[in-house]
């Protein structure tokens, strides 16, 4: 079965400052990935999504994310935060593989707090 | 106004108490899926419909059991839960299930077992 790692549970940072979150994926085969965001008190959202093609891929709210296929990862990038940016960041992988269940696996997040 | 809406918000529930959890999706879609959120865990899949068919099952208690009535609709009956079972009980919905398609997310349903 497929798993996600989220390298960091808590990053505070200060707006202005640059943002990478690290995700990593272990499945062999090729995979869709997903970030979805969840503000305080809101719903889970999606922030931006890689199924092919440029492996650099843009979002909302000025995020983008990095698809290494030889790395398994599938990094989330902003190079200026907000602080309402502040809010917990889920990466995600489903597989793309005929005859088995494409199962969206998730990572344990990381909680992001921008400080004004 | 969020296409997966959920109800209710907030549930405190005994041990031996009977309730459920409802969704409903506005999105046209097709499949359904139930998600458990617990503290410093990843989001785990419970169950998941296809055109009102249950297609997974990822070993759930049996004291959750979900009943899809139509595509718009998702419930999740509770009884005799524990305190572990503790959670934010999330619905989603995608146009299909095992498919590309982007799943959309309510917010949620936060339970407390006492």
């Amino acid at each position: 079965a497929q798993s996600v790692s989220q390298h960091n549970h808590h990053v505070i940072l200060s707006e202005a400052a640059s943002l990478e979150l690290g995700c990593n994926y272990s499945y062999g085969g090729t995979v869709n990935l997903f970030w979805y965001v969840q503000y305080p008190g809101q719903h889970l959202q999606l922030l931006l999504k890689y199924f092919s093609g440029d492996p650099l891929v843009k979002g909302i709210k000025g995020f983008e994310a990095e698809f290494i296929k030889s790395k398994f990862s599938f990094n989330l990038r902003k190079p200026s935060v907000q602080w309402s940016d502040t809010a917990e960041y889920f990466c995600a992988v489903t597989p793309i593989s005929s005859g088995s269940a494409r199962q969206l696996t998730f990572g344990s997040g990381t909680q992001l707090t921008v400080l004004p | 106004e969020t296409g997966v809406t959920q109800t209710p918000r907030h549930l405190v529930m005994g041990m031996t108490n009977k309730k459920s959890l409802k969704c409903e999706q506005h999105l046209g879609h097709n499949a359904m899926y139930w998600y458990k959120q617990s503290a410093k865990k990843p989001l785990e899949l419970m169950f998941v419909y296809n055109f009102k068919e249950q297609t997974e099952n990822n070993s759930v208690p049996s004291r959750f059991s979900p009943e899809c009535p139509n595509s718009s609709h998702l419930f999740l009956h509770l009884h005799t839960l524990q305190p572990e079972d503790s959670a934010l009980y999330l619905c989603a919905s995608s146009g299909k299930a095992y498919n590309t398609d982007t799943q959309y997310f309510g917010p949620g349903t936060r339970l407390t077992v006492l």
